[in-house]
């Protein structure tokens, strides 16, 4: 099977502009989440979507936001670009395996913002 | 709520040697606990995953983790460390059941380097 892909892998983007990563599951796959990977803060958790409804989400301003499509395929979307978004999005598919979700991670999308 | 810490932010090992990596977990209900590991400039290749089948649990490229509740740690270890396993590893925890499972809460992560 194929694994998860991003897209695009890297982006440049200037402070105040909005921007949109998508994410592709492994075949098969219904549930997709989305991590923000920096430096300083490291790992964390911005949403997962479960057939195209939103079932978590993590402590980040509104500013960021999801959708998941009838495929599985899901893209996640960040307005008014500040200098602190810069970071590695990476994106996860996941089956259900013995009570829980093993994830799988795409390469990641890097984005910079100036 | 849950958590992971990860002892060490680096380690350093002579390539042949024992590689420990360290993990502790805090978690109000049954875990479920993963290790990742990332190359430069990639994502997160799984590793292995504990789900309570058993406490000591084998993954890939040789690697091994023991959980011990008592201790609320997922150790990760490998006898013999290659120079190709130099990379960052990280710990991760996830609440299983049917509302939490798709989010996994990482440690800061650790950074192994091996010496030649």
């Amino acid at each position: 099977k194929a694994g998860v892909t991003q897209t695009p892998r890297y982006l440049i983007k200037t402070r105040g502009q909005q921007v949109t990563l998508s994410c592709s599951p492994i075949s098969g796959h219904r549930s997709v989440s989305w991590y923000q990977q920096t430096p300083g803060q490291g790992l964390q958790f911005l949403f997962e979507y479960f057939s195209e409804t939103q079932r978590n989400k993590g402590n980040f301003p509104g500013r960021f936001s999801g959708r998941q499509f009838s495929n599985s395929r899901s893209e996640m979307n960040v307005s008014t670009l500040e200098l602190g978004d810069s970071a590695l999005y990476l994106c996860a598919s996941s089956f259900r395996d013995r009570g829980t979700d093993t994830q799988y991670f795409g390469p990641g999308t890097r984005l910079t913002v100036l | 709520a849950q958590s992971v810490t990860q002892l060490g932010s680096h380690v350093s090992v002579s390539e042949g040697a024992l590689v420990l990596l360290r993990c502790n977990y805090s978690s109000s209900v049954p875990p479920y606990l993963f290790w990742y590991v990332q190359y430069p400039n990639q994502g997160l290749q799984l590793l292995l995953k504990y789900t309570s089948a058993a406490t000591l649990v084998k993954g890939i490229n040789g690697f091994e983790a023991e959980f011990k509740k008592s201790e609320t740690s997922f150790h990760l270890t490998k006898p013999s460390a290659h120079m190709s396993d130099a990379a960052e590893y990280f710990c991760a925890v996830s609440g299983g059941g049917s509302s939490n499972t798709g989010k996994l809460i990482f440690g800061q992560g650790t950074t192994l380097q091996v010496k030649p």
